[in-house]
């Protein structure tokens, strides 16, 4: 089955404790974000990567690191969680082409920093 | 810089009456359009989008959206609710024609429907 999967689903953590979220696809896409949803704002992009070893900043990246080693994996590091980072927090994958810009969401990862 | 804006928060309806969901955008640059659902404790799904032609979209579970070019909206509609349509809507845009930030969406702060027996 096409998916992507999050783990873990749930997380209570301290501020200061690093964390990370990690997320596979198995659909073999290039591209891989990760957003937060936080209530009345929707959901904002984080960080993204366009293929292995490509990361890049979203609209709110501060106090998040990403990695991309291999095609299926896009981890998201906390180094220093504090507690304005509990949120909910998506990841999501897409292929490359033309007219294909759906992308395809995780479960969801909800996180709070105490 | 993209914008989305839900213009309600909340909409209450009665099952098996119609519901429209509003959406607005503004983009400097042409857009493809979407709407999510995220049904309780659950992931985001694709309901449909508006990529090119027909400006009337059709989706899944009897939703269908407008594309409305010179009013910048994209409105969500169904005829009849079920209880199980009770859930939160997002709708969203991305940039058309470039392929930047991993095609990045731009979402609105969501509609959350409640749909009564």
């Amino acid at each position: 089955e096409a998916q992507v999967t999050q783990n873990p689903r749930y997380l209570i953590t301290v501020t200061g404790k690093k964390l990370t979220v990690t997320c596979s696809q198995n659909m073999n896409h290039e591209y891989m974000s990760w957003y937060r949803q936080d209530p009345g704002l929707g959901l904002r992009q984080i960080y993204y990567s366009m293929n292995v070893e490509v990361t890049d900043k979203g609209d709110v990246p501060e106090g998040y690191k990403v990695s991309r080693k291999e095609k299926r994996n896009f981890p998201l590091i906390l180094e220093s969680p504090s507690p304005n980072q509990t949120s909910l927090y998506f990841c999501a994958s897409t292929p490359t082409g033309e007219e294909i810009y759906e992308q395809y969401f995780g479960p969801g990862t909800r996180l709070t920093v105490t | 810089a993209q914008s989305v804006t839900q213009l309600d928060s909340q909409v209450p309806v009665f099952e098996e009456a119609p519901v429209e969901l509003r959406c607005n955008y503004s983009s400097s640059v042409s857009v493809y359009l979407f709407w999510y659902v995220q049904y309780p404790n659950q992931g985001l799904q694709l309901l449909l989008k508006y990529l090119s032609g027909s400006t009337l979209v059709k989706g899944i579970n009897g939703f269908e959206a407008e594309f409305n070019k010179s009013q910048t909206s994209f409105h969500l509609r169904k005829p009849s609710v079920h209880i199980s349509d009770t859930a939160e809507y997002f709708c969203a845009v991305s940039d058309k024609g470039v392929q930047a930030a991993g095609n990045k969406l731009t979402f609105g702060g969501g509609t959350r429907v409640l749909v009564k027996p």
